[in-house]
């Protein structure tokens, strides 16, 4: 089956920096790629996803970018804010089925003001 | 607009005994219902996925047997954890989801295991 490996464990950045959270997955067939955050003691909520026909997706300061040759996956976030503070994580899925999904182990991100 | 609601937010239970959960999806109708569980510092996992019209499918490590799964129509899902023991605790997700639509899920229900 699908094993998706979130390469960051965590991350910390300054206020206004930029983040970046990196994820791998192995099968090929995997062309679904969403991102969720949870902050603390809440449960998942959906940040941004990307579909394998295309190699990049920008919603306001997210952008994924997605590299199938490498089976690569990252979330890009500008201007980071404090309330950007969470667990990111990254999951893949087959399009026939987006809610089966494997998740990556996650990344806390902590924004230093 | 859409959500998934679960129920109980929180519970306890007593070491060998079981606890049921619940899943509503409101202003949809889930074609799909997939049961996850996140156990204490670790990511989510896939318990098993229903569909309507389709026998539930189980990951490897969770059986029917443990986790018996209802899925009588398309707003609602239910999911027992039996005789549950301490590696049973955790997050429990409820992931539903509407033809070709990203899933949505609800708050989780948080077992703890006494």
């Amino acid at each position: 089956g699908e094993k998706v490996e979130q390469h960051e464990s965590t991350l910390s950045v300054r206020e206004g920096d930029s983040a970046v959270i990196n994820c791998t997955y192995t099968d090929t067939a995997s062309s679904y790629f969403p991102w969720y955050k949870q902050e603390a003691g809440k449960s998942l909520h959906f940040v941004i996803d990307i579909r394998s026909n295309v190699d990049r997706k920008q919603s306001q300061r997210l952008t994924v970018l997605l590299d199938k040759k490498a089976k690569r996956f990252s979330l890009h976030i500008t201007a980071t804010q404090p309330e950007d503070s969470a667990i990111y994580f990254c999951a893949a899925s087959l399009m026939s089925n987006y809610n089966v999904l494997y998740f990556g182990s996650g990344t806390k991100l902590t924004v230093e003001p | 607009g859409a959500l998934v609601y679960q129920y109980p937010r929180r519970t306890i239970c007593k070491s060998g005994t079981s606890m049921r959960m619940e899943c509503q999806a409101v202003g949809f109708q889930a074609t799909s219902v997939a049961w996850y569980r996140q156990s204490p510092q670790k990511t989510f996992e896939l318990i098993a996925l229903s569909t309507v019209n389709s026998a539930i499918k189980y990951e490897q490590n969770f059986t029917q047997e443990k986790f018996p799964i209802s899925h009588p129509n398309l707003s609602f899902s239910s999911m027992t954890v039996l005789n549950a023991y301490l590696e049973d605790r955790g997050l429990y997700l409820c992931g539903a989801m509407a033809d070709n639509q990203a899933p949505l899920f609800g708050e989780g229900t948080r077992l703890s295991v006494l």
